[in-house]
């Protein structure tokens, strides 16, 4: 069975620093891919970042990148110089392939406060 | 512009009622997905379809029904056999066989009279 572990409930991060949001992950596919996701208090995802477990260089979009370590099983984000608008919160998946189809399986999230 | 639309933005159920939440997308994705979110939890998949008048169960089907007659449409049904109906409710699309990620609506909070 797959499943994504966030192990940081809460996290405060003073602005413009930078902060890691962790994520692991269990699963005995060989293929799969990684998302990260960011959840404001109005309730919609948008979509971050993304990391296909071949992909051999860690992912970057803007401020966002994915911190790969596919031997532990890691998938980190980490935003860099942190942004009031960041404070939200942050949900790891993974994609997994099942009955001819790919779902993705969620981790509980982590909710990231940005302090001025 | 293309994109998820969920209506109504708050849905209010009385007790033995069933209340449908709409879901239409316009980006011309095959898979589309019902997903639930309770407070300080993550999402969990109730229902999917990858092809029209297909779906499957996902993991908290039970008290939930869908159709997909339409590739751009997938209505999510909230039976009274759901005895804990209030939530969070996303539905999702995405292309099929993709690394292309989901794309959500902004989502329908449901609440018990």
């Amino acid at each position: 069975a797959q499943k994504i572990t966030q192990t940081q409930p809460g996290m405060f991060v003073q602005e413009k620093e930078a902060v890691t949001l962790d994520c692991t992950y269990d699963t005995s596919d060989q293929s799969y891919g990684l998302f990260w996701y960011k959840q404001p208090s109005s309730g919609e995802m948008i979509f971050l970042i993304y990391q296909g477990s071949y992909d051999e260089q860690n992912a970057t979009e803007g401020r966002y990148s994915l911190n790969f370590q596919k031997a532990r099983k890691s998938a980190n984000l980490v935003i860099s110089a942190s942004q009031l608008g960041d404070s939200a919160m942050y949900f790891c998946a993974m994609r997994y392939s099942g009955a001819g189809s790919y779902q993705l399986t969620f981790g509980k999230g982590t909710k990231l406060s940005v302090i001025p | 512009d293309g994109g998820i639309t969920q209506s109504p933005k708050y849905l209010f159920r009385k007790e033995g009622q069933n209340v449908t939440l709409s879901c239409e997308q316009n980006l011309n994705h095959d898979a589309m997905y019902w997903y639930r979110q309770d407070p300080g939890q993550g999402l969990r998949l109730i229902y999917y379809s990858q092809i029209v008048n297909d779906f499957q169960k996902g993991d908290i089907a039970e008290g939930y029904s869908v159709s997909r007659e339409k590739k751009e449409s997938f209505p999510l049904t909230v039976t009274s056999a759901q005895k804990n109906p209030t939530a969070f409710y996303l539905c999702a699309s995405s292309m099929k066989y993709s690394n292309q990620p989901q794309h959500f609506g902004d989502g329908t909070r449901l609440s018990i009279l």
